[in-house]
């Protein structure tokens, strides 16, 4: 069975400010996708940013950029230039090529940023 | 704006009840999914529907069941309901199972057992 492990339950920083926010995983499968998930008070679920376990280039939307560290099993997200609407919990999520396992999520990080 | 729209929002129900969760998929999604997610924690995967069949389940008893019908759009059900089940009811859509591809949420219904 596939693991994430999110070990900062809050993180709090101030506006433009960087951050970054640790996963880890474990598995043994070699095809695999992994996902960070915003989640506002609204409580919609939206897809911030993916990576493709087989692809050695980190993924990059924007100001969110990731750290794929795949024999590490370690996948952080950084936040560059924080804004307020950046205030939200963030999931990091794991998929089995083929998907029919559906996603694998952590616990969550409660990230607040500071005006 | 997902496309994936859940009803209802909010509902409160009896233990022993059962309960029926309703959610269209984004128009050209085939695939459907469908994940319960207690206070403080992270969605757990219940299962997954792929052109009307279940192709994938998570650790849930039979007592979760549920349809996808040909538009795509899918129920969820839950029969004697317990306290444990109180949760938000997420629904997600997508282009075909797997190959990593966006897989779009609703806002979630809202299960309150007492």
């Amino acid at each position: 069975a596939q693991t994430v492990t999110q070990s900062q339950p809050e993180m709090s920083v101030q506006e433009a400010e960087t951050v970054t926010l640790s996963c880890t995983y474990d598995t043994s499968e070699n095809n695999y996708y992994l996902f960070w998930y915003k989640q506002p008070p609204s409580r919609q679920m939206i897809l911030v940013i993916r990576q493709e376990a087989y692809k050695q280039q980190n993924a990059t939307e924007n100001r969110f950029s990731v750290n794929f560290q795949k024999a590490a099993k370690s996948f952080s997200l950084k936040i560059s230039d924080s804004q307020l609407g950046d205030t939200a919990m963030y999931f990091c999520a794991f998929m089995i090529g083929g998907g029919a396992d559906g996603l694998t999520f952590g616990k969550g990080t409660h990230l607040i940023i500071q005006p | 704006e997902t496309g994936v729209t859940q009803s209802p929002t909010h509902l409160i129900k009896t233990r022993g009840q059962q309960v029926t969760l309703r959610c269209s998929s984004q128009s050209g999604h085939n695939t459907v999914s469908w994940y319960q997610q207690a206070l403080g924690q992270g969605p757990q995967f219940i299962f997954q529907y792929y052109r009307e069949e279940e192709n994938g389940r998570g650790n849930f008893p039979p007592r979760f069941s549920g349809l996808q019908f040909p538009n795509y759009s899918s129920e969820l059900n839950v029969n004697a309901l317990e306290l444990d089940d109180s949760a938000l009811y997420l629904c997600a859509s997508s282009w075909k199972t797997g190959e990593g591809n966006t897989i779009y949420f609703g806002e979630g219904s809202w299960l309150t057992v007492v």
